[in-house]
């Protein structure tokens, strides 16, 4: 299970820390990904956190949102700086499975958080 | 980058039908592909992974097949639960999971 919070009405320019609390499993021994859905859109792939470490960002967002894992807490969270209009969305965490398929192992994102909204005014 | 497209982008279709999603990637991705289910309002839901192996708990009236820049998502009839918008989503080019825009279901 997959909890995410933080979610808020911020201005144009200004920051929002995004958390996602797990349970039954271990973030730490799992990569954990966001993904965001403007309103009436489809799904963006934000960021990923990597098993060992990695860190990697969509273009949209790089230089300006940090994804980082806190293995004692077991959550993972996106700080969010310098927001702007085309950052309101609906952000989902989700984990990164690695599924047991026929033709071998695959990835897919298995555990969704119930989503948390975030809205920038300009 | 891969880029996936889908299509319809909407379909209208009775109870019981069959129904037929394709999506096309731009490049190669083998079967490194996923197929997502989001219901109005809900959170997204992985149906498939694979290009065709179900995931646990999805009902056998889905299925998915295809492999290279080509996929379908089928649903072999139609219920009412089924209305939601399905994504599909490339797991080949890392870390870059790019989604497909989407075809929205409705019921006729």
């Amino acid at each position: 299970l997959l909890v995410d919070s933080g979610g808020d009405l911020v201005q144009a320019g200004g920051s929002l820390r995004l958390s996602c609390a797990a349970s039954g499993f271990t973030v730490g021994d799992s990569q954990m990904t966001w993904v965001r859905q403007a309103p009436g859109k489809g799904l963006e792939w934000v960021s990923l956190f990597y098993r060992g470490g990695s860190t990697y960002y969509a273009d949209s967002v790089t230089g300006r949102f940090t994804i980082s894992r806190d293995t004692s807490k077991n959550a993972v969270f996106l700080q969010m700086n310098s927001l702007r209009a085309e950052d309101t969305a609906t952000y989902y965490c989700a984990r990164i499975g690695v599924l047991t398929a026929p033709t071998g192992p695959s990835d897919g994102f298995d555990v969704w958080g119930q989503g948390t909204v975030v809205t920038v005014s300009s | 980058d891969v880029r996936l497209t889908q299509s319809p982008s909407f379909l209208s279709a009775s109870v019981g039908d069959r129904v037929t999603i394709t999506c096309r990637a731009s490049q190669g991705i083998s079967n490194y592909l996923a197929w997502y289910q989001q219901r109005p309002g809900k959170a997204p839901s992985l149906l498939i992974y694979a290009a065709s192996t179900l995931q646990t708990g999805v009902p056998s009236r889905f299925s998915g097949s295809g492999s290279g820049t080509e996929f379908t998502l089928t649903i072999s009839s139609l219920q009412a639960e089924d209305v939601a918008t399905y994504y599909c989503q490339q797991v080949h080019t890392y870390p870059l999971f790019s989604f497909g825009p989407g075809t929205r279901v409705d019921i006729k």
